[in-house]
């Protein structure tokens, strides 16, 4: 069966600090990929997502970007992080229209 | 860009009663998605609707896709402590989903 990970689970880091999320993926092969930002008692907003190695399609103009260096490895980074940065990181995977949610990683931007 | 509007927000019931939200869209999908957050977790897919006037079921819970393309709903019976969430719609756009808003429930014992 597939599952999805991310981490890590929790994350407090200062401002203007790099930032490096990663979600990967077991039990299946190529997957599409993407990235949600949830704010506290929000709905979700979706960052990124990938079709495939090395192709990013991105959804938000900010200060994210996101990588596919292998088929089922994810990552989410920032050079500088700001305040509004923080909130709820959640990975996806899926192989049609259903999506398959990873445990998230929360981050907090001081 | 393309947003769905659920309703209610917010829902607090009691033990047993039964619970019905819906999804609305200015624009038609051709599939729609329920999902469940529980709090600090990711969502967990519920129930899947492919076809117009679709009605499924899994377990307590009761979706319809509905006829015009542009609407959902989730119906829940005999609710308990543990349907307490958060209750998201989705709608596909190509390799996309557009999510509602949400929907919280809490449940009284």
């Amino acid at each position: 069966s597939q599952t999805i990970h991310q981490w890590p689970a929790t994350l407090v880091q200062p401002v203007g600090s790099p930032l490096s999320l990663e979600c990967t993926v077991e039990g299946t092969s190529n997957p599409n990929l993407y990235w949600y930002r949830q704010a506290a008692g929000r709905g979700l907003q979706l960052l990124f997502y990938s079709v495939g190695i090395g192709q990013i399609s991105s959804e938000v103009p900010q200060n994210l970007s996101a990588s596919r260096p292998q088929d089922r490895q994810f990552i989410l980074s920032s050079k500088k992080l700001l305040l509004s940065d923080s909130g709820f990181y959640l990975c996806a995977w899926s192989h049609g229209y259903e999506q398959y949610f990873g445990p998230g990683t929360r981050l907090t931007v001081t | 860009g393309q947003q769905l509007n659920q309703s209610p927000q917010s829902m607090f019931i009691q033990e047993g009663e039964d619970v019905s939200m819906n999804c609305t869209s200015s624009s038609i999908f051709n599939t729609w998605l329920w999902y469940k957050q529980d709090p600090g977790e990711g969502p967990v897919l519920l129930i899947a609707l492919y076809k117009a006037g679709e009605l499924t079921s899994n377990g307590r819970l009761t979706a319809q896709f509905g006829i015009t393309r542009k609407d959902s709903f989730l119906n829940i019976s005999a609710s308990i402590p543990s349907d307490v969430g958060i209750y998201f719609c989705a709608g596909d756009n190509t390799d996309k989903l557009i999510f509602g808003t949400g929907t919280r429930l809490q449940v009284f014992p």
